[in-house]
């Protein structure tokens, strides 16, 4: 089962405009990271937010996590064509499972030129 | 890039054949970790090894198994193959246990006829 919802599943946004994805998940974490897929291929490792932090920044990325509701937003600013992708928010939930995420089902995000 | 590679990178294969599916970590990478990812859907933790010992296991059965060598490869091995086996397999190394950043490969497209 998955431990992370992302909202919305897809999205579709012109070029210069921002992008704003969320993330809710079920159990206490020690942190959440978003990666990104393009078309079914390998992840790759975009930002790492503790849960002792509420907001961090990335180049045109901001992620900001609430461990009150358990949910984190991840905002990709000026997004460009080449920002299309999966975007998955992933947690680990226990002292001892690095390496061991969990994964949400993914946001689609479509950016036309 | 990575520094991640696996193959085959597609690969047909009959329902109750076995499989053997092979990642080559980075460079000094002791703990490598395994993912099914279904279509449409986040990937799945199937299990982690560290120093070439299995250290955790997602819900997966005991017909998912695997392996770790020394030289930073290791295999993924899928007995009694069965239809719902097919996805893209991903393997996922990092620096040490502690280290919470993942590098992805670009996978295995396993369908299962």
């Amino acid at each position: 089962s998955q431990q992370g919802e992302e909202d919305p599943q897809a999205l579709s946004i012109q070029e210069g405009e921002n992008a704003t994805m969320n993330c809710s998940y079920k159990t206490s974490i020690n942190n959440l990271q978003w990666y990104r897929q393009n078309s079914g291929r390998g992840l790759v490792h975009l930002i790492l937010i503790r849960s002792n932090e509420r907001e961090k920044h990335s180049g045109r990325l901001r992620v900001t996590l609430d461990t009150s509701k358990k949910s984190s937003s991840l905002l990709i600013t000026a997004s460009r064509a080449a920002d299309t992708a999966s975007y998955f928010c992933a947690t680990d939930s226990t002292t001892d499972s690095w390496g061991k995420l969990q994964f949400g089902a993914g946001t689609q995000v479509v950016v036309t030129p | 890039e990575t520094g991640v590679t696996q193959s085959p990178t597609h690969l047909i294969k009959t329902r109750g054949q076995q499989v053997t599916l092979r990642c080559s970590s980075q460079s000094g990478h002791n703990t490598v970790s395994w993912y099914q990812q279904a279509l449409g859907q986040g990937p799945q933790f199937i299990f982690q090894y560290y120093r070439e010992e299995e250290n955790g296991r997602g819900n997966f059965p005991p017909r998912f198994s695997g392996l770790q060598f020394p030289n930073y490869s290791s295999e993924l091995n899928v007995n009694a193959l069965e239809l719902d086996d097919s996805a893209l397999y991903l393997c996922a190394s990092s620096l040490d246990r502690t280290d919470e950043k993942l590098f992805f490969g670009s996978g295995t497209q396993l369908s299962v006829l």
